[in-house]
């Protein structure tokens, strides 16, 4: 199954600011996913990511907030952009475990955001 | 739209004993994947176990199976033989089958049981 390298682990940031979170992984992979998981709650999906287009983001998600890139078939960005209190959360990247049908996915280890 | 509720938030369970982690699922497919994921303290999302739910066979996978009952769209986690390292969060997921059998579906999530296991 693909091995994903997720960046930074964790980082504290300044309301009015954004990060980008990195996520790499070791093999070509045609759909990359974004999660949100705010303070001990279950995992939401924020968008997905198809090299060549434009991400298709969930209800109560847009663009402006949470950009995203997907230049090629390994790497993907998750910006979110001027950070309030309410944005810390742990981010998850996630892809494909094994090609087939439901192989399941593995997921970045996760970036730990705290806004003050 | 699919809904993967886990009615237990948190539940306990002595080294070496047996424990059972519920989930229901609400959908209107006939096709689709169901998945229970362990989040231990490191925060890492760790697959357990699969099933697909076109198979009557309960998966298993060493000391973990599932009891999957489609008509009663339940899809409980058993875990034998508990260990120390098995105290995580569980969590149940979703995924509706896209046509042709792959998996480029999204998952939907269910809230998730905190398993702490006691020496």
């Amino acid at each position: 199954s693909a091995v994903i390298s997720q960046k930074p682990s964790r980082d504290i940031c300044q309301r009015g600011t954004s990060l980008t979170i990195q996520c790499q992984v070791d093999s070509q992979v045609t759909m990359m996913f974004w999660y949100r998981q705010q303070p001990g709650q279950s995992l939401t999906l924020i968008a997905t990511a198809n090299q060549g287009s434009e991400a298709t983001y969930e209800s109560g998600f847009v663009i402006d907030k949470f950009p995203i890139s997907r230049p090629n078939l390994t790497f993907s960005t998750l910006t979110v952009s001027n950070m309030s209190p309410e944005d810390s959360s742990i981010y998850l990247c996630s892809v494909e475990g094994m090609t087939g049908g439901g192989g399941g996915y593995t997921f970045g280890s996760g970036t730990r955001l705290t806004v003050v | 739209a699919q809904t993967v509720t886990q009615s237990q938030p948190e539940m306990s369970v002595q080294e070496a004993e047996t424990v059972t982690l519920s989930c229901t699922y609400d959908t209107s497919e006939n096709n689709y994947y169901l998945f229970w994921y362990k989040q231990p303290p490191s925060r890492q999302m760790i697959l357990v176990i699969r099933q697909e739910a076109y198979k009557q066979q309960n998966a298993t996978e060493n000391r973990f199976s599932v009891n999957f009952q489609k008509a009663a769209k339940s899809f409980s986690l058993k875990i034998s033989d508990s260990q120390l390292g098995d105290t995580a969060m569980y969590f149940c997921a979703f995924m509706k089958a896209v046509s042709g059998g792959t998996s480029y579906g999204k998952l939907t999530f269910g809230q998730g049981t905190i398993l702490t296991v006691h020496p």
